[in-house]
């Protein structure tokens, strides 16, 4: 069974500190992996999406994927209290018709 | 402009009630998902459907059955409802190549059951 494991938290940081959220998967045959962003009665949105080995940076975001150790990580610079949100983890184990698992998110929360 | 629009975004019905959950995408996806999250925030598959043919079909009661009249929709009707069907249903959508593609979700139908 395709899992996706994340730390549940909540994560509380102080604003201007640096979050860091964590998520291991099972399938090594994921192919892409995602990070969104979810408001207390929204919708997921994406906010990175990262498909080699490396780090991807976008603005106050980096995304982190290391394959060989079935790891994903999401660091958010400079947090701010507009950040305090669920942030879940997603796997795309690719294939026909495509397959979305995701992790059952950590709450972070950014202290002013 | 709306890319995944689904209808309707609250829903409280009786218990052995039927409904649907109707959802259209405008972003020329091939893949379009039902996702259901519990209360405790866990984000579920359900089924997909890509170019109108059932991919993923996930152990969920075969009192849901999804409905797929083209790729631009994806219906979710739900038979006899049961308190435990209460959670938030999301709808989704991708695009198929290859697996480097995100989905993009609906803004969700929270369903009530009483």
């Amino acid at each position: 069974q395709k899992e996706v494991e994340q730390n549940s938290g909540p994560l509380s940081v102080p604003e201007g500190a640096i979050a860091s959220l964590n998520c291991t998967y099972s399938d090594r045959g994921s192919q892409s992996f995602f990070w969104y962003r979810q408001y207390s009665g929204k919708s997921p949105e994406l906010i990175m999406s990262i498909y080699s080995n490396g780090d991807k940076e976008d603005g106050r975001f980096t995304a982190q994927l290391n394959k060989a150790s079935q790891y994903v990580s999401l660091l958010i610079r400079d947090s701010q209290p507009s950040d305090s949100a669920t942030y879940l983890c997603a796997v795309n184990t690719g294939g026909y018709g495509q397959n979305f698992v995701f992790g059952p998110g950590t709450r972070l929360s950014v202290l002013p | 402009d709306t890319a995944v629009s689904q209808t309707p975004k609250y829903l409280v019905t009786q218990m052995g009630n039927d409904k649907s959950i109707k959802c259209e995408q405008n972003l020329g996806h091939d893949t379009m998902y039902w996702y259901k999250q519990d209360s405790k925030k866990f984000l579920k598959i359900m089924f997909s459907y890509n170019n109108k043919e059932l991919i993923i079909n996930e152990t969920v009661p075969n009192r849901f059955s999804p409905k797929s009249p083209d790729k631009a929709h994806l219906n979710l009707h739900i038979n006899s409802l049961e308190l435990g069907d209460s959670a938030v249903y999301f709808c989704a959508s991708s695009q198929d190549n290859g697996g480097n593609t995100e989905a993009f979700f609906g803004q969700g139908t929270r369903l009530t059951v009483v």
